[in-house]
């Protein structure tokens, strides 16, 4: 059974940081790409990054670019997101979610972490 | 990046019903378009992929359709248990972005 757990949210001051993390089992996780999907409360869904098996590529959504930093450990089966100069609005549901499709830059999302809850308030 | 805008926004049902909801894309995406379900406190689950594939396990209730820029969810007879939010997702280019959620309620 795939399972995605994550961890490392809480309360921020605004300009602080936090690492979030997703440990992955019950699939060869070196073999798909992952993503950060995010939802503010009362809000949609938000997809905040992407990165694929061999860490070759990355992606972000351009309110993140340059404050996050998506990365994995495919000896671990963990997936990361570093979050620098966290802003209000970062204030979210963060959700690991695993692309469907092994190999494809874009895909949907076959598999959802219960998501942790990231602060960002003063 | 692709716009997706879902309608309506809200809709109220009654257990029997058959709903459908749209989604249109900015620009045309193919076939690479996904429907979630997402009930309160909990993460989304994904229902169907390319357009009109059925997600493993999801009750063949649920059913989609389209290409280009305009999508359908259809579910034929609606459940108790599909009283929930339903976002679409495009997959085509650039980035995945999301609708901003269809609230199915109880009439």
């Amino acid at each position: 059974e795939v399972q995605l757990v994550e961890s490392g949210g809480g309360l921020v001051k605004p300009g602080g940081s936090l690492r979030l993390s997703c440990a992955a089992s019950g699939f060869t996780f070196s073999s798909y790409s992952m993503n950060w999907v995010r939802q503010a409360p009362g809000k949609g869904l938000e997809w905040v990054s992407s990165i694929n098996s061999s860490s070759s590529y990355m992606n972000y959504v351009d309110s993140v670019k340059g404050r996050f930093t998506i990365s994995r450990d495919n000896a671990k089966n963990s997936l990361y997101l570093q979050m620098d100069s966290l802003r209000a609005e970062d204030t979210a549901l963060y959700y690991c979610a695993r692309s469907a499709e092994a190999g494809a830059s874009l895909s949907h999302f076959d598999h959802w972490g219960q998501g942790t809850l990231v602060t960002v308030s003063s | 990046d692709i716009q997706m805008t879902q309608s309506p926004s809200t809709l109220s049902a009654s257990v029997g019903d058959r709903v459908t909801i749209t989604c249109r894309a900015s620009q045309r995406i193919s076939s690479w378009l996904a429907w979630y379900q997402q009930k309160p406190g909990k993460a989304p689950n994904l229902l169907i992929y390319k357009a009109s594939t059925l997600e493993s396990g999801v009750p063949s209730r649920f059913s989609g359709s389209g290409s280009g820029t305009e999508f359908t969810l259809t579910i034929s007879s609606l459940q108790p248990d599909d009283f929930a939010t339903y976002y679409c997702q495009q997959y085509n280019a650039y980035f995945p972005t999301f609708g901003q959620g269809t609230k199915v309620e109880i009439k």
